[in-house]
């Protein structure tokens, strides 16, 4: 069955730079969420999607951005970058209208930033 | 969204019965409980969701009582394997627009040989 994919897998950063993460979910999944999961912690929730729309922000920062497309994948911005900003980053998919609630995580992208 | 209160670490032995237990005192009307399981540099895996009574899949079974204010994962004849930390997460799934997943202190289990 298919999964969700990002990429790219791995990514490392200088300080102050800026990256992409993108996310294609499962196919007729409309709902995006993204998660961080720094070192030895547990997985956050940055900001989801649903139908393209925004639906849902929690602690992503002011440097950070995202969208979904016409196609459903999205894409994460992130600007500026930290050296707290090296963390895995997850992004789920689900079937929002009339589908199950189950949130299906993709392999993750590990953010390194110099 | 509810609170969930879980062991921190769990030991058990390859081919024993584990069983995990969440707390969720205030669970709201409308919740699910939902556990999940990640391995070390992976992305959470959907183990099993139930509301209430017993759930049981192919992986394992999910124990709630009547009061619904706690829930117990069953993992039957563990195998090294199944080391991972567990989650469990409460929260209402009948939200199209919303419905983010609000991941606090898994239980690290630990299986030997």
């Amino acid at each position: 069955a298919a999964g969700v994919i990002q990429s790219p897998r791995h990514l490392i950063k200088e300080k102050r730079e800026t990256a992409t993460l993108k996310c294609y979910p499962i196919p007729r999944h409309d709902t995006v969420y993204w998660y961080q999961q720094g070192p030895g912690q547990d997985p956050q929730f940055l900001i989801s999607f649903y139908e393209k729309m925004q639906s849902d922000k929690g602690s992503i920062p002011d440097r950070f951005s995202a969208q979904q497309f016409s196609d459903y994948h999205s894409e994460l911005n992130m600007s500026s970058l930290e050296l707290g900003d090296s963390a895995l980053y997850f992004c789920a998919s689900r079937q929002g209208a009339g589908g199950t609630d189950t949130q299906y995580f993709g392999p993750g992208t590990r953010l390194t930033v110099l | 969204l509810a609170k969930t209160t879980q062991p921190i670490s769990m030991d058990s032995y390859e081919g024993q019965e584990v069983n995990i237990t969440c707390s969720h005192n205030n669970i709201a009307t409308n919740d699910y409980i939902t556990w999940y399981q990640q391995f070390p540099s992976q992305g959470p895996r959907f183990i099993i969701q139930g509301y209430k009574t017993k759930v049981t899949n192919e992986v394992a079974s999910l124990f709630i009582p009547a009061d619904r204010k706690s829930s117990t994962l069953s993992l039957p004849r563990v195998s090294l394997s199944d080391t991972a930390v567990y989650y469990c997460l409460v929260g209402d799934n009948y939200n199209n627009a919303g419905n983010m997943l609000t991941f606090g202190g898994g239980t690290r289990l630990m299986v030997k040989p």
